[in-house]
């Protein structure tokens, strides 16, 4: 149980380009999503947790404007990196928790997204 | 000082080999303690999750909690070749129950 799925695995655009990603919870329900990014032999770095039918609540230093997240459903919430460039070339990892905010049920984990931007 | 201590490594062992891997952690509102592996390009997976101290068994992997000396392990037992990846200690806080990641251990197991 508790499967998380991330769409699309791997993704190469060229510059200015925005890329949607999406990641949806299979067999639960998530009140809350996270989203991470993961540069090479570093551990994840939160950048934003993702709400249901609110407003994401975004770490210090990630800009909102540039990391649009929509969490319109119980099982998906998206990241759109609106006018990627190349310094935005990353792997992002989504992950999720059944039973919401407060639940003490450990996050799972969807199999990231590797972007390439030219 | 980082909330989350571990060691990265990389740690490179014969296959059979037991491995012991580590975290310490500062902050003592942790409560809920996780291993993750992650192999290469591939989103963590769920190896343990406990919320005591002690140990806890799953197969070949052991999870040991020490709440006084804030001090986590993650022991392999008969380490295989698929065994080889990152692997992750992360610590559960805060009312939004964010995890704190240790910076993960490269493991790689022999054949």
């Amino acid at each position: 149980g508790a499967v998380v799925s991330q769409h699309p695995s791997w993704v190469i655009c060229k510059s200015g380009t925005s890329v949607k990603i999406e990641c949806r919870s299979l067999d639960f329900q998530a009140t809350t999503m996270f989203w991470y990014r993961q540069f090479p032999k570093q551990s994840l770095m939160l950048m934003a947790t993702s709400n249901e039918g609110s407003k994401a609540t975004y770490e210090q230093g990630v800009e909102k404007d540039k990391f649009l997240i929509n969490h319109a459903s119980l099982t998906l919430s998206t990241l759109t990196v609106t006018s990627a460039h190349p310094e935005d070339s990353s792997f992002y990892i989504c992950s999720a928790t059944p039973g919401g905010t407060r639940s003490n049920q450990p996050q799972h984990f969807g199999d990231g997204t590797r972007l390439s931007i030219l | 000082q980082k909330e989350v201590e571990q060691d990265p490594g990389p740690l490179s062992v014969p296959e059979g080999a037991i491995v012991s891997l580590n975290c310490t952690y500062s902050n003592s509102a942790f409560q809920y303690f996780m291993w993750y592996r992650q192999y290469s390009r591939k989103g963590p997976e769920l190896l343990m999750y406990t919320y005591s101290s002690g140990n806890k068994e799953d197969g070949r992997f052991t999870a040991q909690v020490d709440k006084s000396s804030k001090y986590i392990s993650l022991f392999i037992r008969d380490s295989q070749p698929s065994d080889s990846a990152t692997y992750l200690c992360a610590n559960l806080s805060g009312s939004a129950r964010q995890l704190t990641f240790g910076s993960g251990t490269q493991l790689t197991v022999l054949p």
